[in-house]
């Protein structure tokens, strides 16, 4: 069954930690995103990837960095500089002949 | 640049009278577009999209959008709604990828919440 898995569901971080946010496809799809959402604001693009060993900034990408070893994964570490990090963490991905992205089912991070 | 504005932030309507979800874009380029839903602290599944084939398209779930190329508008409709429907809506433009291909970067209006009302 291909699809897109994101793991931990629920996260709590403790202020000046470090997290790390899973995001594994077997779709063998190339692209690969990353969104935040928060209440009223849509989904804001954190970071992206469009082939493995290389990635992008998005809008928001302060506090955060990624890396793209394995065209599957896509992990996301939220990092002590991001000063506001709860929130509701969205993957995606892209590729082939099909042109819409399917998203996981996404990670709700909460600092305590 | 690219952009897209959903018109209202909230909707509500009653049970089995219809819904009509407004969109409109901004795209330098033939955009594809997207409606998609999401539930309470769920992923985004796609309700439907277009890709410069017909302008009406049908989606999952009864419902359905018109591309309108004169007014850049993209609005779902769906003629009766069902408790079920109530969610929140986005509506999506994807650009172009750094590579020249299809699959880039997808711009999200700030979605709608739909309340149905028994």
């Amino acid at each position: 069954d291909g699809g897109i898995t994101q793991s931990p569901k629920y996260l709590f971080r403790k202020e000046g930690q470090n997290v790390t946010l899973s995001c594994e496809q077997n779709l063998n799809h190339d692209a690969m995103y990353w969104y935040r959402q928060d209440p009223g604001q849509g989904l804001r693009l954190i970071y992206y990837s469009q082939i493995v060993n290389d990635f992008q900034k998005g809008d928001i990408a302060e506090g955060y960095s990624v890396s793209r070893e394995k065209k599957e994964s896509f992990p996301l570490t939220v990092t002590s500089a991001q000063k506001n990090p709860t929130a509701f963490y969205l993957c995606a991905s892209m590729g082939g002949r099909i042109t819409e992205a399917f998203f996981g089912q996404g990670t709700r991070l909460t600092v305590v | 640049a690219q952009s897209v504005t959903q018109l209202d932030s909230h909707v509500s309507v009653s049970e089995g009278t219809p819904v009509l979800l407004r969109c409109n874009y901004s795209s330098s380029y033939s955009p594809s577009l997207f409606w998609y839903v999401q539930h309470p602290n769920k992923g985004l599944q796609l309700l439907l999209k277009y890709t410069s084939a017909a302008t009406l398209v049908k989606g999952i779930n009864g419902f359905e959008a018109e591309f309108k190329k004169s007014e850049t508008s993209f609005h779902l409709t769906k003629p009766s709604a069902h408790m079920s429907d109530a969610a929140e809506y986005f509506c999506v433009v994807s650009v172009g990828n750094d590579y020249g291909g299809s699959q880039g970067n997808l711009i999200f209006g700030k979605g709608t919440k739909l309340s149905v009302k028994p």
